[in-house]
């Protein structure tokens, strides 16, 4: 089985300061990892991925994310948070192995709000 | 990355009555998925639209409540039969792209009075 935690149901900072969004997983074998973002009122939006090769990740609107096999961990991180990065934030696994199955399981999501 | 297009964005339904909702990508894509998002809820996969054939369904979900078509490559159906208020949520049309990541749509959100 697999499944992903998401230990704080809301982070909130102000702006200018570095935003951290916490996530762990379970899986069997290499992970997939994923980070989606849901503004109000819209579908998922694609932030970033690990599959393989360097722990740090860049992805979308200067996030980034660290793979740590030993934590079993892949934070999502941001140095500088804007208003604009206020927004619910779901990390997804799916197993490596599983190469045709694309079926990701989510965590329960983080509300992120950055005050002005 | 594909754009997806969901209709309708969102509706609001009497109790008993059926809702399909449409999704259309603009380019084949192989894997075609269907989420629900309740409210204040993450994601749960309802089901993987296979093209011409009969949908697999997850635990918890079945073809009667919810069936599902996917006559071509770039096109999908939802519907939601015989609604109750416990059928309000976001549903979501995804696809998988030739890079491996998962893509979604806006979401059609479904309200059932």
């Amino acid at each position: 089985a697999q499944s992903v935690a998401q230990p704080e149901d809301q982070v909130n900072v102000a702006e200018g300061n570095p935003l951290t969004v916490k996530c762990t997983y379970s899986v069997s074998g290499n992970p997939y990892l994923f980070w989606y973002v849901q503004y109000p009122n819209r579908g998922l939006q694609f932030l970033l991925k690990y599959i393989t090769g360097d722990n740090l990740v860049k992805g979308s609107y200067g996030f980034e994310a660290e793979f740590n096999k030993s934590q079993t961990s892949f934070h999502l991180k941001k140095p500088s948070a804007l208003v604009s990065d206020s927004a619910l934030y779901f990390c997804a696994v799916r197993a490596s192995y599983r190469s045709n199955d694309y079926k990701l399981s989510f965590g329960a999501g983080t509300t992120v709000t950055v005050r002005a | 990355s594909a754009v997806i297009s969901q209709k309708p964005s969102r509706d609001i339904c009497q109790r008993g009555t059926s809702l399909t909702i449409q999704c259309q990508v603009d380019s084949q894509v192989t894997m075609m998925f269907w989420y629900r998002q309740q409210p204040g809820q993450s994601l749960t996969l309802i089901a993987t639209a296979n093209q011409g054939s009969e949908a697999t369904y997850e635990s918890g979900f079945v073809i009667d409540k919810f069936p599902i078509s996917r006559p071509n490559l770039t096109f999908s159906t939802l519907t939601v039969s015989n609604m109750s208020p416990e059928d309000s949520s976001i549903y979501l049309c995804s696809v998988v792209t030739n890079t491996g990541e998962l893509f979604f749509g806006e979401g059609s959100r479904l309200t059932v009075l």
